[in-house]
């Protein structure tokens, strides 16, 4: 059971919007501690998407964005392309845990 | 262009030690937090534990009496061993760079902020009898 808590799965279609939840608790997000998103396409390793809640990297378009209001955070795609289909994690830190903790991940099919 | 290449023994017999080596390439080494992440197989990620250059480091605490970190600041390497390892170690182990500033000045914060911004490619560990 992973303390953040996220979808097992989302889809969408094509040019579409989709949105992934990530539920924490008052020892982590509640606690003002930032959510970062990982993207990780099949077989690979996992890439940066968005840290600081809201930041995107370097060559991460701006169709992608995420946002954090008090123990939830969400990481939105619009313009759904087939290339975005993948398994994203949420991260953050847990006090309780004293651990750098990861949401249990959300499959997104692109159909 | 920083990359990590890491490296390592993909099968174990149960009760021995697993050990890895992340190679950092093309960039700082002081700077950062040196992550050590398994997946199990079709599961999520798991958080093991970080280095920093002078040694610093952190664990996961149900893995804390197992794992040992360590750095070479002359190679630009960091380690992992973990003792006694059973079926359940056996995961995909990545090696990644941990930051909490993005080096433009727009986002700065402290220790528990900080996020894995590049990752190695990744070694299977088999462990089975």
């Amino acid at each position: 059971q992973s303390v953040l808590t996220q979808p097992p799965s989302v889809s969408g279609a094509p040019g579409q919007r989709v949105t992934i939840s990530c539920t924490g608790g008052s020892s982590n997000l509640g606690t003002g501690y930032d959510v970062h998103w990982y993207q990780q396409v099949a077989g690979t390793a996992p890439k940066l998407l968005i840290y600081g809640n809201n930041h995107r990297p370097s060559g991460v378009p701006d169709r992608i964005s995420g946002s954090k209001s008090g123990t939830s955070a969400s990481l939105a795609i619009s313009g759904l392309q087939a290339e975005d289909e993948a398994h994203y994690y949420c991260q953050s830190y847990d006090s309780l845990s004293g651990s750098r903790v990861f949401g249990g991940g959300t499959k997104l099919t692109v159909l | 262009q920083v990359q990590l290449q890491q490296w390592g023994a993909g099968l174990l017999k149960p009760s021995e030690t697993l050990s890895l080596t992340c190679a950092v390439y093309g960039g700082s080494f002081t700077d950062y937090y040196w992550i050590w992440i398994r997946q199990p197989p079709g599961k999520g990620l798991e958080w093991i534990g970080e280095i920093n250059h002078s040694g610093s480091t952190n664990f996961h605490r149900p893995l804390k009496s197992r794992v040992t970190l360590s750095v070479d600041t002359s190679k630009n390497q960091f380690s992992l061993k973990m003792s006694s390892v059973t079926a359940a170690d056996t995961a995909v182990y990545f090696c990644a760079r941990g930051r909490n500033s993005n080096g433009s000045g727009t986002y700065y914060k402290g220790y528990y902020f900080y996020y894995m911004d590049i990752w190695g490619e990744g070694t299977t560990v088999t462990v089975s009898s």
